[in-house]
C-alpha cells in the first residue's frame, strides 16, 4: 500500500530563512506525488505534483520540490520565507491504478516568526 | 467564480439528526470526491465519482451516502449522525486521468452535539 510520511507537524522558521518540509513516500510503484497549502479555516491549494519528466518541480509562491527516487522523498521547500506562507501543508501520493485517489501526509504546521 | 462550492460551511447538529452538504463544481471535471478531515487534520478519502458512476467507496459507515445527480455535483447525506462524524467534510474535483490537479472546495465544518 502507498503512504506518505512528513516529518515533523511543527516546523518554525525565521521570516527570510529557508523552509524545508519533508515529505517521504512509500510506494511499490511508481508515485505521482502532491503539495498541497491549507490556510485557516480554507480548503487545500495545490503548490506543486510530480508526475514524470523533470524531478525538481517549481510550483506556485515561490515553493519548489525534487522527487528523488533513491531517497524515495519528494522534499518540499522555499529559499526566504515570508509570514504569509504560515499554513498547514500536506503532501500526497497517488499511483497508476489507485484512482487518481490522493493519500494525505499528516501535515506540517509551518510557523514563520520575526 | 468558485471552482468547487460546498454548503454549508457551518453545520451544528444533534446526534441523530439526518444532513447533507451539497457540493457543485463548475470546472468541467467528471469526477468528483469527498474527503473528511478530522480534528488532527488527518485527511482521508470517503468516495469517488465519475461520470456519477461511484469508483471508489472507501471504509465508510452506511450512514454517509453519496449522490451525483450529474457529473457536476456530488452530495454527502448522513444519517443518524453521531460524535464522531464531527470534522472538515472536503468536496474535490478533477479530470479523471492519473495525475490530474484534484481542486478542494473551502470545506463544510461539520459539529455533532
Amino acid at each position: 500500500a502507498q503512504s506518505v510520511t512528513q516529518l515533523g507537524s511543527h516546523v518554525s522558521v525565521s521570516e527570510g530563512a529557508l523552509v524545508l518540509l519533508r515529505c517521504n513516500y512509500s510506494s511499490s510503484v511508481p508515485p505521482y506525488l502532491f503539495w498541497y497549502v491549507q490556510y485557516p479555516n480554507q480548503g487545500l491549494q495545490l503548490l506543486l505534483k510530480y508526475t514524470t519528466g523533470a524531478t525538481l518541480v517549481k510550483g506556485i509562491n515561490g515553493f519548489e520540490a525534487e522527487f528523488k527516487k533513491s531517497e524515495t522523498s519528494f522534499h518540499l521547500t522555499k529559499p526566504s520565507a515570508h509570514m504569509s506562507d504560515a499554513a498547514e501543508y500536506f503532501c500526497a501520493v497517488t499511483y497508476l491504478g489507485g484512482g487518481n485517489k490522493l493519500t494525505f501526509g499528516t501535515g506540517t504546521q509551518l510557523k514563520v516568526e520575526l | 467564480d468558485t471552482a468547487v462550492s460546498q454548503t454549508p460551511k457551518y453545520l451544528v447538529t444533534q446526534m441523530g439528526n439526518d444532513k447533507s452538504i451539497k457540493c457543485e463544481q463548475n470546472l468541467g471535471h467528471d469526477t468528483m470526491y469527498w474527503y473528511k478531515q478530522d480534528s488532527k487534520k488527518f485527511l482521508k478519502i470517503m468516495f469517488s465519482y465519475n461520470n456519477k458512476e461511484l469508483i471508489i467507496n472507501e471504509t465508510v459507515p452506511n450512514r454517509f451516502s453519496p449522490k451525483s445527480p450529474d457529473k457536476a455535483h456530488l452530495n454527502l447525506h448522513i444519517n443518524s449522525l453521531e460524535l464522531g462524524d464531527s470534522a472538515v467534510y472536503f468536496c474535490a474535483s478533477s479530470l479523471r486521468d492519473l495525475g490530474n490537479t484534484i481542486y478542494f472546495g473551502e470545506g463544510s465544518w461539520l459539529t455533532v452535539v
